[in-house]
């Protein structure tokens, strides 16, 4: 059993269009975050959730929308698709009150988003 | 602010050489350090992680690092590199709110 999954995998979409990428987690853990990897492969938090509270918002354009309706799924919306929004998104989750520093997050296989 | 930095985006070993991944942090207090790996087109998985309890850290895959406070370093090691070893390994700060500092990371070519 897979205990972050995501989907789509693979999500190949035009500029300006928007798209929604679901992750959801059977670890039983009470938070979860969204990460960015670029081209270059370096990797940066965009948010996470606590029993479905945002907890962490970083500079990240309105355009990112992050969704958790239950502690058990976050999912991450992106309205009106740019170039630079191309990269591998990171689902993640993680176990004890509030994340905290010293948890060991368990991250899912990816997204990457191509932006034509 | 805390900040990892790793020295040296690409390393080459010859299977069967020791493994030395460089990272070194910035922080005011004392940190908690991570170590993960991304295998090609996958997510990254936790190699070891320090939380102040044992400055000698052993992890999975036969891996381990070691924190010295002096030199403020968490350097990765592992003795003998075999050819599964190849892939992307990232050095992180731990910061409250369980957000992950990560450094830009290191590529592991392991050549026959």
């Amino acid at each position: 059993d897979t205990a972050v999954s995501q989907t789509p995998k693979y999500l190949v979409t035009q500029m300006g269009n928007d798209k929604s990428i679901k992750c959801e987690q059977n670890l039983g853990h009470d938070t979860m975050y969204w990460y960015k990897q670029d081209s270059k492969k370096f990797l940066k938090i965009m948010f996470s959730y606590n029993n479905k509270e945002l907890i962490i918002n970083e500079t990240v354009p309105n355009r990112f929308s992050p969704k958790s309706p239950d502690k058990a799924h976050l999912n991450l919306h992106i309205n009106s698709l740019e170039l630079g929004d191309s990269a591998v998104y990171f689902c993640a989750s993680s176990g004890g009150t509030s994340g905290g520093a010293v948890e060991t997050q368990y991250f899912g296989p990816g997204t990457r988003l191509l932006v034509l | 602010a805390q900040s990892v930095t790793q020295l040296g985006s690409h390393v080459s070993v010859s299977e069967g050489a020791l493994v030395l991944l460089r990272c070194n942090y910035s922080s005011s207090v004392p940190p908690y350090l991570f170590w993960y790996v991304q295998y090609p087109n996958q997510g990254l998985q936790l190699l070891l992680k320090y939380t102040s309890a044992a400055t000698l850290v052993k992890g999975i895959n036969g891996f381990e690092a070691e924190f010295k406070k002096s030199e403020t370093s968490f350097h990765l090691t592992k003795p003998s590199a075999h050819m599964s070893d190849a892939a992307e390994y990232f050095c992180a700060v731990g910061e409250p709110w369980g957000k992950l500092q990560f450094g830009a990371g290191t590529q592991v070519v392991v050549t026959p």
